[in-house]
């Protein structure tokens, strides 16, 4: 079955700092696809970015960078530079390949608190 | 404006009540879905609806009941509300069965029940 671990429930940090946040998944398939979506205080579910498991680059977009490690398993996230603005929840989450699964399965998520 | 749009926003109801959420993407998107979101901030499907078929049922009691007229509409009908219903609601879609398109969600419906 497939499984998403947040581990860090809540992280705060001041503003300017570097932040990661980390995602361990589990899954029996070969072709998988990961996800990280952002949930401000406002309440919508922002997505920020996929990837498939057959792509183990790393990504960067702006402040955001994400590092995909298959070798044990996480899809960590990091946040450079922190701003007040960054402050939400954040959900890693984990997809299969289609098959007979259809779901999205979430991590609990990680509350980031930026302070100025 | 390209969205998943569901309403209402807010909805407080007294225990025992019925009543519906209502969803809607003009995307062109094929599925649909349904994920409650817990006091805990934990996101959870509840049902997806594949071409107006439904294709996923995650073990949600029977009071709730979704509907799909059409690809792009799929509602939620809750009947004898409880208190444990109270949480936030989100629709999402996607271009297809296949989630690694990853989904564009509403923006949420918090339901309270008193």
């Amino acid at each position: 079955a497939q499984k998403v671990t947040q581990a860090q429930t809540e992280i705060s940090v001041v503003e300017k700092e570097d932040v990661t946040l980390d995602c361990v998944y589990e899954t029996r398939d070969t072709t998988y696809y990961l996800f990280w979506y952002k949930q401000p205080p406002s309440g919508e579910l922002v997505f920020l970015i996929r990837r498939n498991s057959f792509d183990e680059q790393n990504e960067i977009s702006g402040r955001y960078s994400w590092n995909f490690q298959k070798s044990t398993s996480s899809f960590n996230f990091t946040i450079t530079a922190s701003q007040v603005v960054d402050s939400a929840v954040y959900f890693c989450a984990l997809s299969d390949d289609g098959g007979s699964n259809y779901k999205l399965t979430f991590g609990k998520g990680t509350l980031l608190t930026v302070n100025p | 404006d390209t969205a998943v749009s569901q309403t209402p926003k807010y909805l407080v109801t007294q225990m025992g009540n019925d009543k519906s959420i209502k969803c809607e993407q003009n995307l062109g998107h094929d599925t649909m879905y349904w994920y409650k979101q817990d006091s805990k901030k934990f996101l959870k499907i509840m049902f997806s609806y594949n071409n107006k078929e439904l294709i996923i049922n995650e073990t949600v009691p029977n009071r709730f009941s979704p509907k799909s007229p059409d690809k792009a509409h799929l509602n939620l009908h809750i009947n004898s509300l409880e208190l444990g219903d109270s949480a936030v609601y989100f629709c999402a879609s996607s271009q297809a069965a296949q989630t690694h398109y990853g989904y564009t969600f509403g923006s949420g419906t918090r339901l309270t029940v008193v």
